[in-house]
């Protein structure tokens, strides 16, 4: 079974500018988390989408948003980026069903430079 | 701030010695608990869970145990090898709170040959 795929593995982008990031979950996976890592920060939580509804949020700007498809793949989106932005986003899936707290399937990231 | 940390940042072991690897957590309300292990350029790896049901589970020379007294986690890793270096996080889910799990820093983990 192929494992959680992110894309583009690397981006670099300036100031005020937006991206998207994609992930596409392991298969008959409902539950797509994001995360931001940086060595300061470490790993810190997004947010959470199952069957196309977020369900949790972290605490993040409205820069940042999501949205998940009928096929539960996930994307991400940043606008206005800023300096502090520059990280590896990572995203995790996970079977959530019945509400159990389960474990997180990651993908590789996509490592995020803003100049 | 964090409600998951970690006592040590780094730990260097000599190959085919034990490590351990400890964390403490804030939240009573914590009910599950997991350690990850990220090599470099790579996204975080299961390594095992445990359920705030239980005190101690095994897996495959790695060893989980929760102190929820103390509010404590450690990964003990049997017969270290070079292969186990990495970074090592524990992350806490707090009950109803799905797919947000809340990461420690991480603990740095060097095998010496």
């Amino acid at each position: 079974k192929a494992g959680v795929t992110q894309t583009p593995r690397y981006l670099i982008k300036t100031r005020g500018q937006q991206v998207t990031l994609s992930c596409s979950p392991i298969s008959g996976h409902r539950s797509v988390s994001w995360y931001q890592q940086t060595p300061g920060q470490g790993l810190q939580f997004l947010f959470e989408y199952f069957s196309e509804t977020q369900r949790n949020k972290g605490n993040f700007p409205g820069r940042f948003s999501g949205r998940q498809f009928s096929n539960s793949r996930s994307e991400m989106n940043v606008s206005t980026l800023e300096l502090g932005d520059s990280a590896l986003y990572l995203c995790a899936s996970s079977l959530a069903e019945g509400g159990a707290n389960e474990k997180l399937f990651f993908g590789s990231g996509t490592q995020l430079s803003v100049l | 701030g964090e409600s998951v940390g970690l006592h040590l940042p780094t730990l260097s072991v000599q190959e085919g010695d034990n490590s351990i690897i400890n964390c403490a957590y804030s939240n009573s309300a914590s009910d599950y608990f997991i350690w990850y292990k990220q090599e470099s350029g790579k996204g975080p790896q299961f390594i095992i869970d445990i359920r705030s049901n239980m005190d101690k589970r095994q897996g495959q020379r790695v060893t989980v145990l929760l102190n929820k007294t103390v509010k404590h986690l450690s990964l003990q890793i049997a017969a270290t090898q070079p292969g186990d270096s990495a970074v090592y996080f524990c992350a806490e889910n707090i009950r109803g709170s799905q797919g947000n799990l809340i990461f420690g820093k991480g603990t740095k983990l060097s095998v010496k040959p």
